[in-house]
């Protein structure tokens, strides 16, 4: 089945660093992935679409120049989180559309803490 | 009407019984129904998903029920277990490729032993 890998899980910086989330699609290519944010207790926030070779489409309310993303080839995807702030902490998650596949696919996310 | 709006909140269940969640869309392009499970910690999983061609789907324990004309469809927990106990999401979207998800709200099941 499609599998998409995210890393690093869990990672803590430092208030002002910046810090990057890779998103591989082991298996397929994925010519558009999402990025999303989660707060503890709630649904899933959208934050952009990333499509491969072109510059990502961010939703409204999100910071571009703070949430970087870059989708180089069809089987990485990566968000930096740049002079990241204790705001900043929550639970990062990515997906991959396989075409012709059932929906989208999620990485495992990454639990983001800055301190 | 982009919404997904999604119902309970919460549900606690017994071991066995059936756990039934709820969701409601607006927009009638959205042409594909997914359920997710999502556990502590983890990246939502794909449970089961439906098409508005059939009213009914079914695999093993879970069911979707979908009504097309309500633009209502809600996931059936049959014999539920205390391994069920994760937070559910319904999702909606057009097929066309690359299109966004629509989440619903959640809803965080507890099975009780």
């Amino acid at each position: 089945g499609a599998v998409v890998s995210q890393h690093p899980s869990r990672v803590i910086c430092k208030s002002g660093t910046s810090v990057k989330i890779e998103c591989r699609s082991l298996d397929f290519q994925a010519t558009t992935m999402f990025w999303y944010r989660q707060f503890p207790k709630q649904s899933l926030m959208l934050m952009a679409t990333s499509n491969e070779g072109s510059k990502a489409t961010y939703e409204q309310g999100v910071e571009k120049d703070k949430f970087l993303i870059n989708h180089a080839s069809l089987t990485l995807s990566t968000l930096t989180v740049t002079s990241a702030h204790p705001e900043d902490s929550s639970f990062y998650i990515c997906s991959a559309d396989r075409q012709g596949g059932d929906g989208y696919t999620f990485g495992s996310g990454t639990r983001l803490t800055v301190v | 009407q982009q919404q997904v709006k999604q119902s309970p909140q919460s549900l606690i269940v017994q071991k066995g019984g059936i756990s039934i969640i709820n969701c409601a869309y607006e927009n009638t392009a959205f042409d594909y129904f997914p359920w997710y499970q999502q556990f502590p910690g983890k990246g939502p999983a794909l449970l089961i998903a439906i098409r508005p061609d059939v009213s009914e789907k079914k695999e093993g324990r879970f069911t979707i029920s979908f009504n097309k004309s309500a633009k209502q469809f809600s996931l059936h927990i049959m014999d539920s277990q205390p391994g069920d106990s994760a937070t559910y999401f319904c999702a909606a979207r057009t097929e066309t490729s690359g299109s966004r998800l629509t989440f619903g709200e959640g809803t965080q099941l507890t099975v009780n032993p």
